[in-house]
């Protein structure tokens, strides 16, 4: 069945680095999601990504879509302590909105 | 607008016994999907309904059962609970046509 698959599972930053997820689907999407979630929280939706190559910006927060529309990034300049928690991606594949595995990450101060 | 209200928040139950986990979604959001979320599965998804009916089913045992009320709550109910079912139980709301999913507080089921 279709999987989507995120790397790194955990990343450790100083606060002021930069820090990305990677998302990769197995099977052609038709949108990409991406959605935080804070550590006791739940997932709160931030994006969604539709066309092939295409490139969103929240301040510091920047989202891609890969040209194939298997395989997206999520980049955050210059983290800050609120960053902290687990992003996921979540892929449509016709009426199926599938998960990523989420990144969790820590910003130490 | 009220965001997506779930009841209990929290649950202990004992195996065998079965529950019944309760979702309201933001009001004009017919349709509602059910996650679980465990530290080791990450979210995976259940099932959703949408005008009372289901439209996707997840991979999981015939135990996992929902429905939907013709004022868009729903309900998911697991029987003879197994401790494996120990899980953060989500539910979504989104608008018709939109992709974007709105997620409740969630039930900490306890299994024990």
């Amino acid at each position: 069945g279709q999987q989507v698959m995120q790397i790194p599972q955990y990343q450790h930053v100083q606060e002021g680095e930069d820090f990305t997820t990677y998302c990769n689907s197995s099977t052609t999407l038709s949108n990409i999601q991406w959605y935080k979630q804070r550590p006791g929280g739940h997932p709160v939706f931030l994006i969604q990504l539709v066309k092939s190559g295409e490139v969103k910006k929240q301040k510091r927060l920047t989202f891609q879509f890969g040209e194939a529309k298997k395989n997206s990034s999520l980049h955050i300049t210059a983290t800050q302590t609120t960053d902290v928690g687990t992003y996921f991606c979540a892929g449509q594949n016709t009426d199926k909105l599938i998960f990523g595995t989420g990144t969790r990450l820590q910003v130490f101060p | 607008k009220a965001g997506v209200t779930q009841t209990p928040r929290y649950l202990i139950k004992t195996r065998g016994q079965q529950v019944t986990l309760s979702c309201s979604p933001i009001s004009g959001h017919r349709s509602v999907s059910w996650y679980q979320q465990t530290p080791g599965q990450g979210l995976q998804f259940l099932f959703e309904y949408f005008s009372e009916t289901q439209r996707n089913k997840g991979n999981f045992p015939g135990r996992f059962s929902g429905r939907q009320f013709s004022n868009s709550r729903s309900e998911m109910n697991v029987s003879t609970l197994e401790l494996g079912d120990s899980a953060l139980y989500l539910c979504a709301s989104s608008l018709m046509g939109r992709n974007e999913q709105y997620f409740g507080p969630g039930t900490r089921l306890t299994v024990t």
